[in-house]
Order: structure tokens, then sequence, then C-alpha cells
């Protein structure tokens, strides 16, 4: 696609339910970044795909959080057993590498609130 | 714990030329300096990109000193449209992928 599209835009779910979040890239951008802002707050580094495996898990918060790449495009995120303190905006970027010369291009997010 | 610094915020007037700077002392080496621009309700918006001295393109300038402790974001001729929080991000970890943004400027601009 022409740019990087993340589904649904919006979400709210109740406390202790599992919700996932789903992330397309644009095409041929073989890197991939989740990313978690909260409420009037700075972004917070998630995880990182290269291709389909993840070379750095080193943000997820907790074991509820996981994530996938299928056929190195579109990305899961998958909360389990929600909690109050998830609510954010999850942000999707990819690029066309993980090369730290590649700008991101982030997608709109998914407002996450759980109630 | 490493992390990047910038100030918390800034108001400026129309016309005006906005300095923003990033502290990251702990850099990664070879790594790149991004700057990003945000709306409200939208994903960050990249701006420039730099690995050091000066870039320049059609919308900023990026300056980095020889040591690429700190980074400056120039926008010349500030509009009401530039109002907007303004991160950096840097890699703190060499042979990571752990890009790390910064604490973001919300930049304020008036008629």
């Amino acid at each position: 696609g022409a740019g990087v599209s993340q589904s649904p835009s919006n979400k709210v779910t109740e406390k202790g339910k599992d919700v996932e979040l789903r992330c397309d890239p644009i095409s041929g951008h073989t890197a991939l970044y989740w990313y978690r802002q909260s409420l009037g707050q700075g972004l917070e580094f998630l995880i990182y795909f290269q291709g389909n495996s993840a070379p750095d898990k080193s943000g997820l918060p907790s074991d509820r959080f996981s994530a996938e790449r299928t056929g190195g495009s579109v990305s899961t995120l998958t909360i389990q057993r929600t909690q109050q303190e998830d609510s954010a905006v999850y942000l999707c970027a990819s690029s066309l590498g993980g090369q730290r010369s590649y700008g991101y291009t982030f997608g709109s997010g998914t407002r996450l609130t759980v109630v | 714990l490493a992390k990047t610094t910038q100030p918390i915020s800034m108001d400026s007037y129309e016309g005006q030329e906005v300095n923003i700077t990033c502290s990251h002392n702990n850099i990664a080496t070879n790594d790149y300096i991004t700057w990003y621009q945000q709306f409200p309700s939208q994903g960050p918006r990249f701006i420039i990109q730099g690995y050091k001295t000066k870039v320049t393109n059609e919308v900023a300038s990026l300056f980095i000193p020889a040591d690429r402790k700190s980074s400056t974001l120039s926008l010349p001729r500030v509009s009401l449209s530039d109002t907007a929080v303004y991160y950096c991000l840097v890699g703190l970890e060499s042979g990571t992928y752990k890009y790390i943004f910064g604490t973001g400027t919300r930049l304020k601009v008036l008629a």
C-alpha cells in the first residue's frame, strides 16, 4: 500500500480480555517496529522485526504482550488479559531496512482503551 | 539509564526561526539522528536525518556537533501549521535495533 495501515483505529475492550492489533507495512519494507504512546507521553519502543524475525523484543512490557510477523509483511501485536495501564495509542512503523540510515514511516495508530 | 532529553515545550511567533535541541550523551557509534514531527491523533512524520555536521532539506536544518552528544533541529520562519510535537530519535545501543525517541518538545507557534 501507499502507507502504513493499522487496524482497528480505535478499540475499546474490557479489562481481562485479549486484543489483537494489526499493522500492514509499506510494500517492500523489511523492517517493522511497534511503539506505544500513552496519553500526553512520548513514544515507548516495544519490538522490532527484520523480515519475520524479532531480534529485539526487549521493550515488551510484560509476558502478556506478544507480536508476530508473517510473510515479511503484516504484523500482529497481541495483548492478553488487558489491564487499564495498557490503554494507549499503539503505533507501527516500517522502513526499508534495519539500517539506521533509513527513516521510519508511521501508521496513524490504534487507540486502545481498557475499561 | 541511557536516554535522550529535549525541552518540554517552546513558544514562538510566526516568521521566527526555532531551534530545538536534543541531548543524547550515549548515542551509539555510527548511528544516525532523526527528527520527527507529530500532530494530534497522527503518527510521527519524518522531518530530517543526519550523522554529523549539518544537513539541510526543504523544511529544516539539522546541526550535529563533532562529539554527536546532541543535535539541534532548526525550523526557519515557522508558521501556525508548525505547531506540533517534535521528537529526536537515536540508537543508544550499538549492535541493537533499539531506537529511542526523545521526550518530545511541544512547539506552539503564535500569530
